[in-house]
């Protein structure tokens, strides 16, 4: 069974501060994706990999980047966290071709 | 790029109805439509997918069906039950787009007994 982990469930933050979200999947998933998640804007794509230390901009990049040293863990970073950014994120991974799969989420609140 | 567009955003059945949820995508290029799944406070699960060599799929309670010329799916829930209660997600994606979902805005389904 494929095992998306995301390393927390919640987090808070000060405005200002950096912030790292960490995600780890089992499967050696060439692809990985992070997306936030609003109510009744459903799930936008914030960044995504498609190999290891590649990344490419999804639909709502900016106040982020990302980083992926090994194939099996995928940051997410909030260079100077701002209280526009408290959402629920979650990171997903996909072999090529096939389905993709979800971690639990972190819900982030920045203060 | 992709723009996925799902309606309605609220739908609420009684049990044993059926329920369809639509959704239109503007990329010919696209080729795979999966739907997803999310209970309350828990992550999305797919339910069902569809690559674009297919007009249908069923499993068990659940279909979707595709139209390429028009460019929409939709996901068909049969004899509904309170547990079908979630948000529920479409999405498209092509080979070439690096693998990525674009995803519709989701709908909430309520099963009312």
């Amino acid at each position: 069974d494929v095992k998306v982990t995301q390393s927390s469930r919640y987090l808070v933050k000060r405005t200002g501060e950096k912030v790292f979200l960490e995600c780890v999947q089992d499967m050696d998933h060439e692809n990985m994706f992070w997306y936030r998640q609003d109510p009744g804007l459903g799930l936008r794509l914030i960044y995504f990999s498609y190999d290891v230390k590649m990344k490419e901009k999804g639909d709502i990049p900016e106040g982020y980047s990302v980083s992926r040293e090994k194939k099996e863990r995928f940051s997410l970073i909030l260079e100077s966290a701002s209280t526009n950014q408290t959402s629920m994120y979650l990171c997903a991974s996909r072999p090529h071709a096939q389905p993709q799969h979800f971690g639990d989420g972190t819900r982030l609140s920045i203060l | 790029g992709e723009n996925v567009e799902q309606h309605p955003s609220t739908l609420s059945v009684q049990e044993g109805d059926s329920a369809v949820i639509k959704c239109t995508y503007s990329d010919s290029a696209s080729n795979y439509f999966p739907w997803y799944k999310q209970e309350l406070g828990k992550r999305p699960q797919l339910i069902i997918d569809i690559r674009s060599n297919v007009g249908e799929k069923k499993d068990q309670r659940i279909a979707v069906t595709l139209n390429k010329t028009a460019k929409h799916f939709s996901l068909h829930i049969t004899e509904t039950q309170p547990e079908d209660s979630a948000v529920y997600f479409c999405a498209a994606s092509s080979t070439g787009g690096g693998n990525k979902l674009t995803f519709g805005t989701g709908t909430q389904l309520k099963v009312e007994l």
